[in-house]
């Protein structure tokens, strides 16, 4: 079945480049998502990617899509302690009012 | 901006209720869901839909019931509230085309004593 997998925590320092890593089963999966939930917050979606793109740059944020390897990263340059939160991979279909999410990294940055 | 409300940040109830959870969006979005989140298990789709009237399961609606009287509005019931249900309930819409991107509440902390 359809599954999402990412790891459930990551501490970096602050000013420090994070990357969190996802690895999904669905290859045909149309969008690759990352929500980012704040504490006390629903999720807010901070970026995505179309599954025939491999690379999308967006400020400080870049996401990498690896699909022979169906593997899915987020990079955060610079990161802040605002940028401490869960964040959740997901993936998608057209038309398929499913989105599968993973369970989510939790990211702690040290200042 | 999108704005999705849920109706209560926190509720405690007690095995047996029957509970009553609001969503409200004011976007005029075509499709709705009510996840709930626990921890180390991610979101896990309960119900959703994709216009007024109509409802379909998603992967674990076992123990709950959705309405949907008006597109702004979509709630979710707690029949016979168990301790099991206790979780940290999201609701979210999208309009159709949208990528599927969704647009999240808040989020109701739901406790079943």
């Amino acid at each position: 079945g359809e599954d999402v997998e990412q790891s459930l925590f990551l501490s970096v320092r602050e000013g420090d480049s994070s990357v969190i890593n996802c690895t999904y089963t669905d290859s045909s999966s149309t969008y690759l998502y990352w929500y980012k939930q704040e504490p006390g917050a629903g999720l807010q979606l901070l970026t995505y990617i179309f599954s025939n793109m491999d690379m999308k740059q967006d400020q400080r944020l870049t996401v990498l899509l690896n699909k022979k390897d169906k593997h899915l990263s987020l990079r955060i340059a610079d990161t802040q302690t605002g940028d401490s939160a869960i964040y959740f991979c997901a993936e998608s279909m057209t038309g398929g009012f499913k989105t599968i999410f993973g369970a989510g990294t939790r990211l702690f940055v040290k200042a | 901006d999108v704005k999705v409300t849920q109706s209560s940040r926190y509720l405690v109830k007690r095995t047996g209720e029957k509970v009553f959870l609001e969503c409200v969006q004011d976007m005029d979005h075509e499709n709705m869901f009510w996840y709930r989140q626990d921890p180390g298990l991610g979101l896990r789709l309960i119900y959703f839909s994709y216009d007024v009237k109509m409802k379909e399961k998603g992967d674990i609606p076992e123990g709950y019931s959705v309405s949907r009287e008006k597109k702004e509005r979509f709630s979710l019931i707690l029949e016979s509230a168990s301790t099991n249900q206790t979780s940290m309930y999201l609701c979210a819409s999208s309009p159709v085309g949208s990528d599927e991107k969704l647009f999240f509440g808040s989020g109701t902390q739901l406790s079943v004593l």
